[in-house]
């Protein structure tokens, strides 16, 4: 049981790069969030899912998008990268309303 | 989702008990408490998680008082891997969509 997955684990973009940060999960969950986490800060939720086609904003959607074709895929997309973007950026996943969250290893992006 | 506060830092000697504090005074009676946990660089940690009675796991004690207002997490016997930031968090049975919001946590240091 893999849990959650993230891909890449390491990333450094130039300015105005774009890029795609994959998440997967095997456990059937229907929430997927993802939050960025800055150094020495605590993490900030970006967007958030409770379905496959259902998506919504968190605390700091900008300049971020994303998408939930499937139960297991939740993407993020950076369009224009720029220096503030630069982050740890974890993922999670949980069954329900209630209960635990399980959270990926996380994708430490640096821009350039 | 009540807020909560707890201490921004907390040292323990190694094989000593971490009693973690968190304070909730405006938890609403279908709200529960969780506990997560971050090690440095790792994406956060599920602990444990109550409504008002006592709880165990293998990982730790949560312990709520009678008037639910405030709870302590207990590390029964802390160990140099137990160092990390550890978050406090109220939820509501019915909180459905609304995704988890971290607070800044607590850094615990387990001192040898």
């Amino acid at each position: 049981n893999a849990g959650v997955t993230q891909t890449p684990k390491f990333r450094i973009l130039k300015i105005g790069q774009s890029m795609t940060l994959q998440c997967t999960q095997d456990m059937n969950h229907n929430y997927m969030y993802w939050y960025r986490q800055d150094p020495g800060m605590g993490l900030k939720l970006i967007y958030y899912s409770v379905g496959a086609g259902i998506t919504d904003k968190g605390e700091v959607p900008n300049g971020y998008n994303v998408s939930r074709s499937t139960t297991e895929d939740f993407p993020l997309r950076l369009e224009l990268a720029a220096p503030s973007q630069t982050s740890v950026y974890f993922c999670a996943s949980k069954r329900g309303g209630g209960g635990e969250a399980f959270f990926g290893q996380g994708t430490r992006l640096t821009v350039v | 989702d009540a807020k909560t506060t707890q201490p921004p830092s907390m040292d323990c000697a190694e094989g000593r008990a971490a009693n973690l504090p968190c304070n909730h005074s405006t938890i609403s009676g279908n709200e529960y408490v969780y506990w997560y946990r971050q090690i440095h660089s790792q994406g956060p940690q599920y602990i444990i998680h109550g409504l008002k009675n006592n709880e165990t796991n293998e990982m730790a004690s949560l312990i709520i008082t009678e008037d639910r207002k405030s709870s302590t997490l207990i590390l029964p016997h802390a160990t140099l891997r137990d160092t990390a930031v550890y978050y406090c968090i109220v939820r509501g049975i019915n909180s459905g969509n609304t995704p988890l919001v971290f607070g800044k946590g607590t850094r615990l240091s387990v001192i040898a």
